[in-house]
């Protein structure tokens, strides 16, 4: 059974830092994509950033890049979101989902269950 | 920045039919996902590749696709499918993953 468990959320001020953590257990990490989607409280999903198996490519939403990054170890069968100089709008439950990056469209097939992230002074 | 535009709410009685609408200007040449949220649980995927059920999922749920809209509709709907439903796609290039704003459906 796949299962992705996220940890690491909490409150932390505007222009702090916080790393989020996702153990993977149940399928072969090493041989999948990986993204975080977040939620914002009472909104929709929005798409993050993703890592290819071997961490050689990775990508972000605009609205994260120079201050997120993404990297996973497949020893460990983690990946991680390093989020620096957070602002209020960040605030949101953070998942984990094995992304299947594949033609004819990448999707998203498994999601842990999130770690909440706020950010407030 | 593309959108993906679906109805705020849905409501049906048990047994009923409900379809949950998704319009995007790609949806032409672009395939479309749809996930169940239930209140303060993971996103599930229910339908893929427009119309594809992964396994574990009721048949009742099943998807369709014309045009600009995609359709996820749910036959005979019980009152465990009360949910939040999204539906996902990419923009015309491929290169930006969008997701709907979200469908509350309501069973009773």
């Amino acid at each position: 059974e796949v299962q992705l468990v996220e940890s690491g959320g909490g409150l932390v001020q505007p222009g702090g830092s916080l790393r989020l953590s996702c153990a993977a257990s149940g399928f072969t990490f090493s041989t999948h994509w990986m993204s975080w989607v977040r939620q914002a409280p009472g909104k929709g999903l929005e798409w993050v950033a993703n890592i290819k198996q071997d961490g050689s490519e990775k990508y972000y939403v605009d609205s994260v890049k120079g201050r997120f990054t993404i990297s996973r170890d497949n020893a460990e069968n983690s990946l991680y979101l390093q989020m620096n100089s957070l602002r209020a709008e960040d605030t949101a439950v953070y998942y984990c989902a094995r992304d299947i990056h594949q033609l004819p469209l990448p999707y998203f097939d498994y999601w842990g269950q999130g770690t909440l992230v706020t950010v407030s002074s | 920045s593309y959108e993906l535009t679906q109805p705020p709410s849905v409501s049906v009685s048990p047994g009923q039919t409900a379809r949950i609408t998704c319009s995007g200007d790609a949806l032409p040449k672009k395939l479309a996902y749809w996930y169940q949220q239930k209140s303060g649980q993971a996103p599930v995927l229910v339908i893929y590749e427009d119309s594809r059920r992964p396994s574990g999922i009721p048949e009742r749920f099943s998807g369709s696709s014309s045009g600009t809209m995609a359709t996820l509709t749910i036959s005979g709907a019980q009152v465990e499918d009360e949910a939040d439903y999204f539906c996902y796609s990419t923009d015309s290039s491929g290169s930006h993953r969008v997701f709907g704003g979200g469908t509350k459906l309501t069973v009773l």
